[in-house]
């Protein structure tokens, strides 16, 4: 069946702009998550969602990042105002939010490169 | 904060051998662990899980072991084939039955496999 997909696969963009990245999960998938990674590291976490809800934003980094999921299936990661450290991979992944062993499947990842 | 370590940031093997991936966590509460692949380019790619009421639990040609009382985990690979060449990381989940989501990854373990 069809895995969790992100687009766009790469992103430039010059500081300062404006960026959305886009996931979709595996249906059926309840929770959504976004991680971000650099080069070199495992992924961070970033922000959880159930269902539409942010059921746990603590990963991200600051206000100028934002996620939103309105009909509890397809998620945007906004970023206002890049700035060149925000230059990563940023993966989503997706899980049926099950209690004790809630496996996370992971898309491809958007690469994030911030001139 | 709680973070999850792993002991080598590389491993060499020749094909045909058994490989271990080490990894220490820090964080006595969590009770769900995985172990995912990356290869260049892609996302984490599920292996293994065990959760922590469990020592050992068998996959397809893997095995992960859990050692609660040093808090460490390993992975092992049988018969170590090219195609298992990528970077391994472990993660943990706090999940204590009431959170999901949140993995804490390592900074993993790259394994070139030598024909």
């Amino acid at each position: 069946g069809a895995g969790v997909s992100q687009t766009p696969s790469n992103k430039v963009t010059e500081k300062g702009k404006y960026v959305e990245l886009r996931c979709d999960p595996i249906s059926g998938h309840t929770a959504l998550y976004w991680y971000r990674q650099s080069l070199g590291q495992g992924p961070e976490f970033l922000i959880y969602f159930q269902g539409t809800g942010a059921a746990d934003d603590s990963g991200l980094p600051n206000d100028r990042f934002f996620a939103v999921r309105p009909e509890g299936s397809v998620s945007t990661l906004k970023i206002q105002r890049t700035e060149r450290g925000d230059s990563a991979v940023y993966l989503c992944a997706s899980s049926l939010l099950l209690a004790g062993t809630d496996t996370q499947y992971f898309g491809p990842g958007t690469r994030l490169t911030v001139l | 904060g709680e973070s999850v370590g792993l002991h080598l940031p590389t491993l060499s093997v020749q094909e045909g051998d058994n490989s271990i991936i080490n990894c220490a966590y820090s964080n006595s509460a969590s009770d769900y662990f995985i172990w995912y692949k990356q290869e260049s380019g892609k996302g984490p790619q599920f292996i293994i899980d065990i959760r922590s009421n469990m020592d050992k639990r068998q996959g397809q040609r893997v095995t992960v072991l859990l050692n609660k009382t040093v808090k460490h985990l390993s992975l092992q690979i049988a018969a170590t084939q090219p195609g298992d060449s990528a970077v391994y990381f472990c993660a943990e989940n706090d999940a204590g039955g009431t959170s999901y989501g949140k993995l804490t990854f390592g900074q993993g373990t790259i394994l070139t496999v030598h024909p």
